[in-house]
């Protein structure tokens, strides 16, 4: 059973960079053709898709959010890691992990982590 | 960037009912549209893939149909489990989410 772990500080000062890390348990990360992806959810609000890396490595990223997201993989620990700079306090949200999956030619969010919430205030 | 346009944003429902929730993409992706489902505090939870297959686990009153731009989520007969909130999300071009429909109780 595929599991999902996000980790890293609650709390983000405006303009700095929040930092998080899925960690994947009950599967390897380098395995299989998945997207390992982020997705964030103001409270209250809907849910706004930021970015995925693929098996491979390659990355594609929600084109509002592109100049300051990165997404990176560490095999080593079978995690994968969000970057988002220059935060404020639209920033703010429950930030999830997940694994996109290929089920035919469609691709569906089957996994999740539990979220974490980020808060960014000075 | 594909748009996708959900309505109602929210509907009240009565146990039994059948309830429809749409979804309408700023063009044409094809079937890659999937259904999701989220309740209070929890992750969203896969419904519905490639607009109408549904997910191993699911109960069948759920269903989706839909190709091109215009798609729909059914619940045949609305259970006291079902209220929850129901996004839409392309996997056309990247992703995008619709903005959700919240179904409360009548």
């Amino acid at each position: 059973q595929v599991q999902l772990q996000e980790s890293g500080p609650g709390l983000v000062k405006p303009s700095q960079t929040l930092s998080l890390t899925c960690t994947v348990s009950g599967g390897s990360i380098s395995s299989g053709s998945y997207y390992w992806s982020w997705i964030r959810q103001p409270a209250g609000k809907g849910l706004e898709w930021i970015g995925r890396i693929y098996t491979s490595g390659s990355t594609n990223y929600n084109p509002s959010l592109k100049s300051r997201v990165t997404i990176s993989v560490d095999t080593s620990k079978n995690q994968f890691s969000l970057k988002l700079s220059s935060v404020t306090a639209a920033d703010t949200a429950v930030y999830y992990c997940a694994r996109d999956e290929y089920y035919g030619d469609s691709l569906g969010l089957f996994y999740w982590g539990q979220g974490t919430l980020v808060t960014v205030s000075s | 960037a594909i748009q996708m346009t959900q309505s109602p944003s929210s509907l009240s429902a009565s146990v039994g009912d059948r309830v429809t929730i749409t979804c309408r993409a700023s063009q044409g992706i094809r079937n890659d549209l999937g259904w999701y489902q989220q309740k209070p505090g929890k992750a969203p939870k896969l419904l519905i893939y490639a607009a109408s297959s549904l997910q191993s686990g699911v109960p069948s009153r759920f269903s989706g149909s839909g190709s091109g731009t215009d798609f729909t989520l059914t619940i045949s007969s609305l259970q006291p489990e079902d209220f929850a909130t129901y996004y839409c999300l392309q996997d056309y071009n990247y992703r995008t989410f619709g903005q959700g429909t919240k179904v409360e109780i009548k």
